[in-house]
């Protein structure tokens, strides 16, 4: 069990271009979550899936955002173009869907919007 | 809503001098309440999940308690290696796929 992983770990990319980050969440766990997180502040969350299907989506999610699941394993998170509000770090997490409630988060992704 | 407000903001410890973080809480209905730690740059590192008043959970140096208000998280003599970033997040039973709320952190700094 390697743990979650993410990538790229940083991307800097101007104002109107589109980026799209990828996660592999820990084998077996049917849930993944996406959580923004700006400095100083504790993790937002974005959007849930619950293997392939998307159950959840926040408010902060804008029309900008889309976030797939395909094959109910690995996760893409893609901001279209992209604005420097968006410049935050991109935390991904999964849980099995029995057991405990606890979530295990990746490294995350650093996006630096110019 | 749910909403999570944790104090102090920083704290500045000597190494062994003994302290607690607070988080309090107001949630619809409380399925657990998550501590994690995280280091600059690092994602955050799950430590300890608390389910009802009155429940305690040890780790190392770390000791969680929970009341139906709020949790404190106490650092027994610390180490300059618990030095990291503290975060409480809670989690509602009316939230659909357990998603976690969090608070905004306290940053602890151990000095040697």
């Amino acid at each position: 069990d390697t743990g979650v992983s993410q990538d790229p770990r940083h991307k800097i990319t101007k104002r109107g271009q589109n980026v799209t980050f990828r996660c592999d969440p820990i084998s077996e766990h049917n849930r993944l979550y996406w959580y923004r997180q700006t400095l100083g502040q504790g993790p937002e969350f974005l959007t849930y899936f619950q293997n392939e299907a998307q159950l959840e989506k926040s408010r902060l999610l804008s029309d900008r955002f889309s976030a797939e699941r395909p094959k109910g394993s690995f996760s893409t998170l893609e901001i279209q173009r992209t604005e420097q509000g968006d410049s935050a770090m991109y935390l991904c997490a999964s849980s099995p869907l029995t057991s405990g409630h606890e979530q295990y988060f990746g490294p995350g992704t650093r996006l630096t919007v110019t | 809503e749910d909403q999570v407000t944790q104090s102090p903001e920083a704290l500045r410890l000597q190494e062994g001098e003994s302290s607690s973080l607070n988080c309090s809480y107001t949630v619809s209905g409380l399925r657990g309440l998550f501590w994690y730690r995280q280091d600059p740059g690092k994602g955050p590192e799950f430590l300890f999940t608390l389910y009802s008043a009155g429940e305690e959970k040890e780790k190392e140096r770390l000791k969680a308690t929970l009341t139906k208000k709020e949790s404190f998280l106490h650092i027994t003599a610390p180490k300059p290696e618990d030095s990291a970033t503290y975060l409480c997040a809670v989690q509602s039973i009316k939230a659909a796929g357990n998603k976690l709320t969090f608070g905004g952190g306290t940053r602890v700094l151990v000095k040697p």
